[in-house]
């Protein structure tokens, strides 16, 4: 079946650093994908998402292009900020089918 | 996109009894999802719920156990049946965004701890 494969974390960086968190898929068809980002004490929320292949979703200076020949969704931002720290899902899903979740990476980010 | 609210938002129970929640949307929508996050875990799909139909549930989730109704377009309840600390987890409501990306929006949860 389908099935979302993100890196093992935590992650902790400095403030300023560079992210980069890997997601890879597999899946029959073509997929939606997606970043969901949880902060502390607060719901799912979609972060950014992309539909097609070579389509690039960005969003609060994260970004991820959708690479069908590495079937990868990786999240990047230039520089992160405390507030930036959060657990961040990659997910993909089919037409009206179930949403499918990655098991999801903590990042922490020090001032 | 939708406001869905969740009640309870969190709930301390007693082991053998059961839990409902509910999931109200501000729009109409016709498919609800709830799924289950266990600590430190990621989501997983317990159950489609669609207005009218049964619900139909994932491999490892049983109605008997987590029975849904969906009386309309807008409410959907989980029940969490016959609690044991291994049901201590994060419930949470989705909803398709009716639009073609086939995102899905996500109420706040409901936090249970078994005792």
């Amino acid at each position: 079946g389908d099935s979302v494969t993100q890196m093992e974390g935590p992650v902790t960086l400095s403030e300023e650093a560079f992210l980069t968190i890997n997601c890879t898929y597999t899946a029959t068809g073509y997929p939606s994908l997606f970043w969901y980002v949880q902060y502390p004490g607060e719901g799912l929320q979609l972060l950014l998402k992309a539909t097609k292949a070579d389509d690039k979703g960005s969003n609060k200076g994260f970004e991820a292009t959708y690479r069908k020949e590495t079937t990868s969704f990786h999240l990047e931002k230039g520089s992160v900020q405390v507030s930036d720290s959060a657990v961040y899902f990659c997910a993909l899903r089919k037409s009206n089918s179930k949403l499918t979740f990655g098991k999801g990476i903590t990042l922490s980010v020090r001032p | 996109s939708a406001v869905i609210s969740q009640k309870p938002s969190r709930d301390i129970c007693q082991r053998g009894t059961s839990l409902t929640i509910q999931c109200q949307v501000d729009s109409q929508v016709t498919m609800m999802f709830w799924y289950r996050q266990q600590p430190g875990q990621s989501l997983t799909l317990i159950a489609t719920a669609n207005q009218g139909s049964e619900a139909t549930y994932e491999s490892g989730f049983v109605i008997d156990k987590f029975p849904i109704s969906r009386p309309n377009l807008t409410f959907s309840t989980l029940t969490v049946s016959n609690l044991s600390p291994e049901d201590s987890s994060i419930y949470l409501c989705s909803v398709d965004s009716g639009g073609n990306t086939g995102e899905l929006f996500f109420g706040e949860g409901s936090r249970l701890t078994v005792l």
